[in-house]
């Protein structure tokens, strides 16, 4: 069963710096999709970041951007120029491209980000 | 378009009542979703449906929990009898198979809570 792993229960970072937040992942398909969720104090989860396994291109959403590493199992998001708004809870997820769990997302155990002024 | 709809948005009941959450999906999408999320266990995948089917129900945690969708704009959640460990926020998901990625677009959830 494919399994996500965000190692940092907490990461904080100063407005206007840099942060780096972890996710690994377990499985054993070559094609597949990942995401990383934000969910700020009213508990909405947002989109925030898509990568597509295949793609070796790291994908970028303006501030945000990620550092795949596919022969690692390893999907981390940088945000650049941290905002007081970035301030939420980070979840990392995987999604096979196929089979029976075709469209099931599993998200890891999330990560508590901390703005400081 | 108006996003996905969960009602109600906060429900407090005692414990032994039934408990039906409501959730629309966003118009057009063939998939839809029932997350729960607390703070031990994170979110969990509860159940999901494609073009109204159920196709995994692997995460309802015991019969007391059913999930249902009589057409493609409605689905219910339903706990009977419920229990105060049930306490959580339900968030209903949705998404379009022919879109890119299959997006999953989550409602504003349900906080629950069981006395």
């Amino acid at each position: 069963a494919q399994t996500v792993t965000q190692s940092q229960p907490e990461m904080s970072v100063q407005e206007a710096e840099t942060v780096t937040l972890s996710c690994t992942y377990d499985t054993s398909e070559s094609d597949y999709y990942l995401f990383w969720y934000k969910q700020p104090p009213s508990r909405q989860m947002i989109l925030v970041i898509r990568q597509e396994a295949y793609k070796q291109q790291n994908a970028t959403e303006n501030r945000f951007s990620v550092n795949f590493q596919k022969a690692a199992k390893s999907f981390s998001l940088k945000i650049s120029d941290s905002q007081l708004g970035d301030a939420a809870m980070y979840f990392c997820a995987y999604r096979p491209t196929r089979g029976t769990s075709y469209g099931k997302l599993t998200f890891g155990q999330g990560t508590i980000l901390t703005v400081h002024p | 378009d108006a996003g996905v709809i969960q009602s109600p948005r906060h429900e407090v009941t005692e414990m032994g009542q039934e408990v039906t959450l409501r959730c629309k999906p966003i118009s057009g999408h063939d998939y839809l979703f029932w997350y729960r999320q607390t703070m031990m266990r994170g979110l969990e995948l509860l159940i999901y449906f494609n073009n109204n089917v159920p196709i995994d129900d692997s995460g309802m945690p015991e019969d007391r929990f059913s999930a249902k969708m009589p057409n493609a704009s409605f689905s219910t959640l339903k706990i009977q009898p419920s229990e105060p460990r049930d306490s959580a926020v339900y968030f209903c998901a949705s998404s379009f198979v022919q879109v890119a990625y299959n997006e999953q677009f989550f409602g504003p959830g349900t906080r629950l809570t069981v006395l």
